[in-house]
């Protein structure tokens, strides 16, 4: 596509209830981020998927939180057992992957509301 | 691990004013810098970056920033505010050996007509 997708754009879910979090990253693109943005926080880093390479996953802040990325394109971040404070805006990010002075390209987020 | 500061969380300015968001980072090399630009329901946007060379960079929309290693200061600036500016701005800085991209907390900045 002409740009990075993500889905769905909103979710409400229960808390205790896992949710999955979708990222179409641009075409080609072999570098995807994910980010998570809570109101009044700058953008915190989540995961990195580079390639064929192990993700860097050192940003994920516990173990109710993984992602995957299926052949080296689509991601999907799960969430599971939600809790309110995981309530925020989720944001997917790819580059080329070849320098790492290059621009991300963000998608719009999903905004993920857990009551 | 690097970090940044964006010491204002909210800005206004009068539509013609000059704007100067500032941005401090910590990492101990040269950084790779960035400055994002969140508008309401939009994506991120790169507005311009920094990582060698020229320490004077010009980006779109007529903003333009300056390194300064003495200050470990990357603001960023535009001599006259357009009312489309109003936006949530966001520094970044980048090591060179690690795939961390750290933000700021970011400066929402309102223009006033």
């Amino acid at each position: 596509g002409a740009g990075v997708s993500q889905s769905p754009s909103n979710k409400v879910t229960e808390k205790g209830k896992d949710v999955e979090l979708r990222c179409d990253p641009i075409s080609g693109h072999t570098a995807l981020y994910w980010y998570r943005q809570s109101l009044g926080q700058g953008l915190e880093f989540l995961i990195y998927f580079q390639g064929n390479s192990a993700p860097d996953k050192s940003g994920l802040p516990s173990d109710r939180f993984s992602a995957e990325r299926t052949g080296g394109s689509v991601s999907t971040l799960t969430i599971q057992r939600t809790q309110q404070e995981d309530s925020a805006v989720y944001l997917c990010a790819s580059s080329l992957g070849r320098a790492t002075n290059e621009k991300l390209f963000f998608g719009s987020g999903t905004q993920l509301s857990v009551l | 691990a690097q970090s940044v500061t964006q010491p204002d969380i909210h800005i206004t300015v009068s539509e013609g004013a000059s704007l100067e968001l500032r941005c401090n980072y910590s990492y101990g090399a040269t950084p790779y810098l960035f400055w994002y630009v969140q508008s309401p329901g939009q994506g991120l946007q790169l507005l311009l970056k920094y990582f060698s060379g020229d320490t004077l960079v010009q980006g779109i929309k007529g903003f333009e920033a300056e390194f300064k290693r003495s200050q470990s200061s990357f603001n960023l600036r535009k001599p006259s505010v357009h009312w489309s500016d109003a936006a949530e701005y966001f520094c970044a800085v980048r090591a060179d050996n690690n795939n961390d991209m750290r933000f700021g907390a970011g400066t929402r900045l309102t223009v006033k007509p």
